[in-house]
């Protein structure tokens, strides 16, 4: 199946150091998503973007809806320990619906004290 | 607010079983969907049912099947598993239309 291309495939970081992950696509997608699961849990939505150009942010967490709707990111500023998961990007296509979504490859972040 | 709560969370079945997961979505969400997730090819939608009709389905072979009541739990089949079955198996809910999904856990399924 189809799958977004994320990168990068890892990251690690030290606490406070801020973090950047991005997500591309040749299709072009209505609704981009960002979410983030953590081991033994499903994924948990973080932020939602309706709009090419939009830019959104959910607290130490600022992601964008890019202005060629093919493509995505998300930054993570000051980071913390708790903040060690995967992040998928997630899109919604012109022709699918808000529960069909194609989901990233994952970026899984460590957080080293 | 409970969340998606999906059963059972680990099981263990064989090639050539058959296995039923099941799936409580949130108080007045009518939409579910499932999604399978491995390591190989990541998350992939499997189905969505709204209204227990199914509204949309991915490209997975006949042996996936599901179902949703008229309280809107919902259940999925894997019939006749295969070792390329074993996957994280994840239900998703919303009230349906463009609201977003909130995630179960997962049903964790080994086939050996």
């Amino acid at each position: 199946g189809q799958q977004l291309n994320q990168s990068p495939q890892s990251m690690f970081i030290q606490e406070g150091e801020d973090v950047s992950m991005n997500c591309t696509s040749s299709s072009i997608f209505n609704t981009w998503l960002w979410y983030k699961q953590e081991p033994g849990e499903g994924p948990v939505l973080l932020i939602a973007l309706y709009k090419a150009g939009e830019l959104t942010s959910n607290g130490r967490l600022t992601a964008q809806f890019g202005i060629t709707r093919k493509d995505s990111f998300l930054n993570i500023s000051a980071s913390i320990p708790s903040d060690v998961g995967i992040y998928f990007c997630a899109g919604q296509l012109p022709s699918g619906t808000a529960s069909k979504l194609t989901f990233g490859t994952g970026t899984r972040l460590q957080v080293t004290l | 607010k409970a969340g998606v709560t999906q059963t059972p969370r680990y099981l263990i079945k064989t090639r050539g079983q058959q296995v039923t997961l099941s799936c409580s979505p949130i108080s007045g969400h009518r939409s579910v969907s499932w999604y399978q997730q491995t390591p190989g090819q990541g998350l992939q939608f499997l189905f969505e049912y709204f209204s227990e009709t199914q509204r949309n389905k991915g490209n997975f072979p006949g042996r996936f099947s599901g179902r949703q009541f008229s309280n809107s739990r919902s259940e999925m089949n894997v019939s006749t598993l295969e070792l390329g079955d074993s996957a994280l198996y994840l239900c998703a809910s919303s009230l349906g239309g463009a609201n977003v999904l909130t995630f179960g856990a997962g049903s964790r399924l080994t086939v050996l």
